[in-house]
């Protein structure tokens, strides 16, 4: 199975701040690594697919890159309601694995 | 507007069975592949199983291969995770979800989850 890993697993900013998630593959998944944000008590909610595509009705702040083994999500200008927590999760082959997720908290 | 609406959750003892259903509107659902996710309380996400648009394809995680079977309803809208043996490690938040269109591997609505506990 594809082990999926992200860094940091938490981390505080500022709104304003640029934010960086990374999520590492333990194989080759190509650019099959898409991105979801997750706030206490909802569902998840895909913000990124296909590595860097962004899904459709999400703000242009969040972007993704990478592919390969290395990935990362960007958040130019964190918001209050950006506050959550992301989880990466490959979509190369099944089983389809997820990270273990960050925590944007705010500082 | 898509929505997916889970139902079935509930406490059983280890070794026992749920059936729990995912309603679907908003969207042609005999079009699309379905996913279920499990978070487990204060945890992260696991994938759980996958079945194509016509059912030509059915894939399990390994936790829970042999025990769990999905299926759909397409006259219904429904989609459908058999549970049994179940075991307290099954206990989690059980989410339906949609593979994306042209991408069924990214999940792209979710349903607002039902709640599995696995005690004696």
């Amino acid at each position: 199975d594809i082990q999926m890993t992200q860094s940091p697993s938490s981390l505080s900013a500022s709104v304003g701040d640029r934010v960086t998630i990374t999520c590492r593959a333990s194989q080759y998944i190509n650019n099959f690594l898409n991105w979801y944000q997750q706030k206490p008590g909802k569902a998840p909610k895909l913000l990124i697919y296909s590595a860097s595509s962004l899904q459709s009705g999400v703000p242009s702040r969040f972007s993704g890159s990478g592919s390969g083994t290395h990935f990362t999500l960007t958040i130019s200008s964190l918001q209050p309601e950006d506050f959550a927590t992301y989880y990466c999760q490959h979509s190369y082959e099944t089983p389809l694995t997820f990270g273990g997720g960050a925590r944007v908290e705010i500082k | 507007q898509v929505q997916l609406v889970e139902s079935g959750g509930g406490v059983v003892q280890p070794g026992g069975s749920l059936r729990l259903s995912c309603a679907a509107s908003g969207f042609t659902f005999s079009n699309y592949d379905m996913h279920w996710v499990r978070q487990a309380p204060g945890k992260g996400l696991e994938w759980v199983a996958f079945i194509r648009y016509d059912e030509t394809a059915k894939y399990f995680a390994d936790s829970v291969k042999g025990r769990f079977t999905i299926s759909r309803d397409s006259s219904k809208s429904t989609l459908f995770l058999q549970m049994n043996s179940l075991r307290t490690e099954d206990a989690a938040i059980y989410f339906c979800a949609r593979g994306r269109e042209g991408y069924s591997y990214a999940f792209d609505y979710w349903g607002q989850g039902t709640l599995v506990s696995v005690s004696s």
